[in-house]
């Protein structure tokens, strides 16, 4: 048990429609990171938010954007779903920016697209 | 971008062998983390190195930070059925920050 947790667990939308994840980071934890894990590679940096704002961005399109709350959680919304967005995406919280504060996953939510 | 290199994809051993995974790069990084991958779940942090040299233990688990700062070895010994998984190295993508970059993994079979 990290402490973070996603939602829905699994899912499947069609081509050219809408996706909303959901993520709560670790109680204290500050920022979130999202990654996409496409089958039999490793997670790839989507972007991070730090306090509520944007804090770096991964090379993914306009189509993938973020928001963080107040209390830290944090939405991954993707427009226009195309047949390659299907992956596991991963959501991470961590005490602050810093590569020395431990980072901890969530278990992902699955997404296909058809 | 940075890109971190890790092989063989696959490794296959008996339990109670011991096994050593490495990863390199053509960047130089600050910082190495060591993650397992669980399936259907998300990537577990084994053990971080912040220091070029440095060499750290986790239980049956060693992973050392190599002196280029451009590689990182990972080491199991005496294997059991659990440390099934896939196995990756990741590292920040710029400077020192929580943004990171990972490897394609290997995905290591223990048989009993």
């Amino acid at each position: 048990e990290t402490g973070v947790t996603q939602s829905p667990t699994h899912l499947i939308k069609t081509r050219g429609q809408q996706v909303t994840l959901r993520c709560s980071s670790q109680s204290g934890h500050n920022t979130v990171s999202w990654y996409q894990q496409a089958l039999g590679q490793g997670p790839q940096f989507i972007f991070q938010y730090y306090r509520e704002e944007e804090n770096g961005r991964g090379n993914f399109p306009p189509r993938f954007s973020g928001l963080q709350f107040p209390n830290y959680s944090s939405e991954l919304n993707v427009n226009a779903l195309e047949l390659d967005d299907s992956a596991l995406y991963l959501c991470a919280s961590s005490r602050g920016t810093a590569s020395g504060n431990t980072i901890y996953f969530g278990e992902g939510s699955w997404l296909t697209v058809v | 971008g940075q890109q971190l290199n890790q092989s063989p994809q696959s490794m296959f051993i008996q339990e109670g062998e011991d096994v050593s995974m490495n990863c390199t790069s053509s960047s130089i990084f600050n910082t190495w983390l060591w993650y397992k991958q669980d399936p259907g779940e998300g990537p577990v942090l084994l053990i971080a190195l912040y220091k070029a040299g440095e060499l750290t233990s986790n239980g049956r688990l060693t992973a050392q930070f190599g002196i280029t700062r451009k590689d990182s070895f990972l080491n199991i010994s005496a294997s059991i059925p659990s440390d099934v998984g896939i196995y990756f190295c990741a590292g920040p993508l710029t400077g020192a920050n929580s943004k990171l970059t990972f490897g394609k993994g290997i995905t290591l079979s223990v048989r009993p």
